[in-house]
């Protein structure tokens, strides 16, 4: 079984503060995503990262993968109110194709 | 544009008793997914679907059943609930089983096992 650790799992923080989140594994994902999820609604996917190394970004959000594959971190500047909500990655393993494992995920809390 | 749709949305049963969760999708994926969200564990995939009548378990599939007659629809059924089974379920969908590809979620159903 392959395991994602995801960290923190809680994250208060001002507005304007950066912040990153990490995800990390022992394990190799052939792609790694990070899904957005509010209250009452099921994760929305943010960004779907699959080359080793690579970045991507979206607006103030930084999604990079790590070279090795095992692990990733989404980072956020100047953190807004509307940021608010669980942030989480999932992987999928190599030769599971499509099949995802999630991590635990990380509540992230924005003050105005 | 109804999307993916849950039903019912919040549902209380007794230790025991049977309930079906049904799952609902417009768009003709074949990919149909089920996943549990426990604090502290994510999600954690069920059962999945690649097309009609074709299914197969994922890491938690005790206690379970499903079944996919219709493409659109895959409903879940916990044959006797327990209370391990409280959980908060959601119902995916996706177009293929592709590493890149995106799964749409539903809203997700809250389940209370007394």
């Amino acid at each position: 079984t392959q395991l994602l650790e995801q960290s923190p799992q809680f994250l208060s923080i001002q507005e304007g503060e950066n912040l990153t989140v990490y995800c990390n594994s022992s394990s190799v994902f052939s792609s790694l995503q990070w899904y957005r999820q509010e209250p009452g609604e099921g994760p929305v996917l943010l960004v779907t990262v699959v080359t080793g190394g690579e970045v991507k970004k979206l607006k103030r959000l930084t999604f990079q993968f790590g070279d090795a594959r095992k692990d990733s971190s989404l980072h956020i500047t100047a953190a807004q109110p509307g940021d608010t909500g669980l942030y989480l990655c999932a992987g999928a393993g190599v030769g599971s194709y499509g099949k995802l494992t999630f991590g635990q995920g990380t509540i992230l809390t924005v003050h105005p | 544009d109804a999307g993916i749709t849950q039903s019912p949305r919040y549902k209380i049963t007794e230790t025991g008793r049977q309930v079906t969760l049904m799952c609902h999708q417009t768009w003709s994926h074949s990919y149909m997914f089920w996943y549990r969200q426990d604090l502290g564990h994510g999600l954690r995939l069920i059962y999945y679907s690649a097309a009609a009548d074709i299914t197969d378990k994922g890491e938690v599939p005790d206690g379970y059943v499903v079944s996919r007659s219709k493409t659109e629809n895959f409903p879940l059924t916990l044959e006797s609930a327990t209370r391990s089974q409280t959980s908060v379920y959601f119902c995916a969908s996706s177009v293929a089983l592709d590493r890149s590809d995106t799964q749409y979620f539903g809203p997700g159903t809250r389940l209370t096992v007394l």
